[in-house]
């Protein structure tokens, strides 16, 4: 069964703390994402990965960065949490080529303090 | 630019209704695919379909169809005799060439089933 899962389901921070969320993959998949959702506003990508040590901007990486050592491994880091970054934070993979499927992690709640 | 929308923001049904989800998509592009993808309580979301620009037809799997019309930009989503179980919020996303098919998604659609 294939499995992405995520470090942590909830998680509390205080602002200014630097902030490390981890994803893993099983399925040996060439992409990976890293969305946030918020309410009435849905999932909005923030970066995404064709490869190691590749890196794309999405559609709000203001205030996040990311990293990619190896292939089943994608780290989000707020640098310096605020509360604006308080939401839900999704990971998903999938494979290479023609968009298929995206496999998406139980999430991560964010609450910054 | 790419847009999608689903303009309803929650319906509430009650059992063995049917249900249409609406899914308007923007894009210049040619050659693009939509998805739906459901995420029930637990919070994990789940793909249901994917359809690319070149395939209209419709397509059915058990209690579940999809209706995709260019001429409309539409790709809509239709339950026949919904179950509680089918309660979710339900997103509908678009995925286009631009630097490797990065995918948009709508605000979703929160369903309600009552027995």
């Amino acid at each position: 069964d294939v499995k992405v899962t995520q470090s942590s389901r909830y998680l509390v921070k205080r602002t200014g703390e630097k902030v490390f969320l981890e994803c893993v993959q099983d399925m040996d998949h060439e992409n990976m994402f890293w969305y946030r959702q918020d309410p009435g506003l849905g999932l909005r990508l923030i970066y995404f990965s064709y490869d190691v040590k590749m890196k794309e901007k999405g559609d709000i990486p203001e205030g996040y960065s990311v990293s990619r050592e190896k292939k089943e491994r994608f780290s989000l880091i707020l640098e310096s949490a605020s509360t604006n970054q308080t939401s839900m934070y999704l990971c998903a993979s999938s494979t290479q080529g023609a968009p298929g499927a995206q496999y998406f992690g139980p999430g991560t709640r964010l609450l910054v303090l | 630019a790419q847009k999608v929308t689903q303009a309803q923001t929650e319906i509430s049904v009650v059992e063995k209704e049917d249900v249409t989800l609406d899914c308007v998509y923007e894009t210049r592009d040619t050659t693009y695919y939509l998805f739906w993808y459901k995420q029930p309580p637990s919070g994990e979301l789940v793909f249901l379909i994917r359809r690319n620009s070149f395939d209209e037809q419709n397509e059915i799997s058990g209690r579940y169809s999809w209706n995709f019309q260019k001429s409309t930009s539409s790709f809509n989503f239709t339950i026949t005799a919904s179950q509680v179980v089918d309660s979710a919020v339900y997103f509908c996303a678009l995925s286009v060439n631009t630097g490797g098919f990065k995918t948009i998604f709508g605000a979703g659609t929160r369903l309600f089933v009552k027995a």
